[in-house]
């Protein structure tokens, strides 16, 4: 079966800019999860949906970051403005019961 | 609250050494524990859970509750080995982890 899917696969951008990054979930995976990792960090989830539901975003820093699943697939999280210590890779897993992860975008705020 | 340490940021040992891991929790209840490993280049796998109780790839990890621990051993440890380990451990009513911070392991010949 297809994995999880992201992209773009990195992004460089100057602080306080906007950047969107997209995920495409394995098929039939209800449950959406999106982790920010740090380098030297394990990663932190930001939020998680249950079908296009948030189930848990009590870790996203809703000032600038965003997310939506609007029908319960694909998945977009944004981040309006971007500030440097937003430069982590962002990664997006979907599960049944365990979870599968994307390979992640990288993200540099300079 | 539910957390995960590993006390070691890097790790290297010689080929055909054993290897081991450290993972410590704390969490209320009954844990569920998982290792996942990344290898250069690649995405984030699910390497093995207590709950099944599998040895992948020659690692098992023991639940050992008294200590809270759940390290992650291999007795002789292979190039291929040399990869990023994170301990996670799930939430309770769903499946939310929370990881530690890893361990780079480098398995020299």
């Amino acid at each position: 079966e297809a994995g999880v899917a992201q992209s773009p696969r990195y992004k460089i951008i100057e602080k306080r800019q906007s950047v969107a990054f997209w995920c495409n979930p394995i098929s039939g995976h209800a449950t959406l999860y999106w982790y920010q990792q740090i380098l030297g960090q394990g990663p932190k989830l930001l939020i998680q949906f249950q079908n296009n539901g948030v189930v848990d975003d009590s870790q996203l820093p809703k000032d600038r970051f965003s997310a939506e699943r609007l029908k319960g697939v694909d998945s977009t999280l944004k981040i309006q403005p971007a500030k440097l210590e937003d430069s982590a890779v962002y990664l997006c897993a979907s599960s049944h019961q365990l979870q599968y992860f994307g390979p992640g975008t990288r993200l540099t705020v300079l | 609250a539910q957390r995960v340490t590993q006390p070691e940021k890097l790790l290297s040992v010689f080929k055909g050494a054993p290897v081991e891991l450290k993972c410590n929790y704390s969490y209320s209840g009954s844990p569920e524990l998982f290792w996942y490993v990344q290898y250069s280049r690649q995405r984030l796998q699910l390497l093995l859970r207590h709950i099944s109780r599998e040895s992948i790839k020659g690692f098992t990890a023991d639940l050992n509750k008294g200590e809270t621990s759940f390290h992650l051993k291999k007795p002789f440890a292979q190039e291929e080995d040399s990869a990023m380990y994170y301990c996670a451990l799930p939430s309770s009513n769903d499946y939310k982890l929370s990881f530690g911070a890893g361990t780079t392991v480098t398995v020299r010949a």
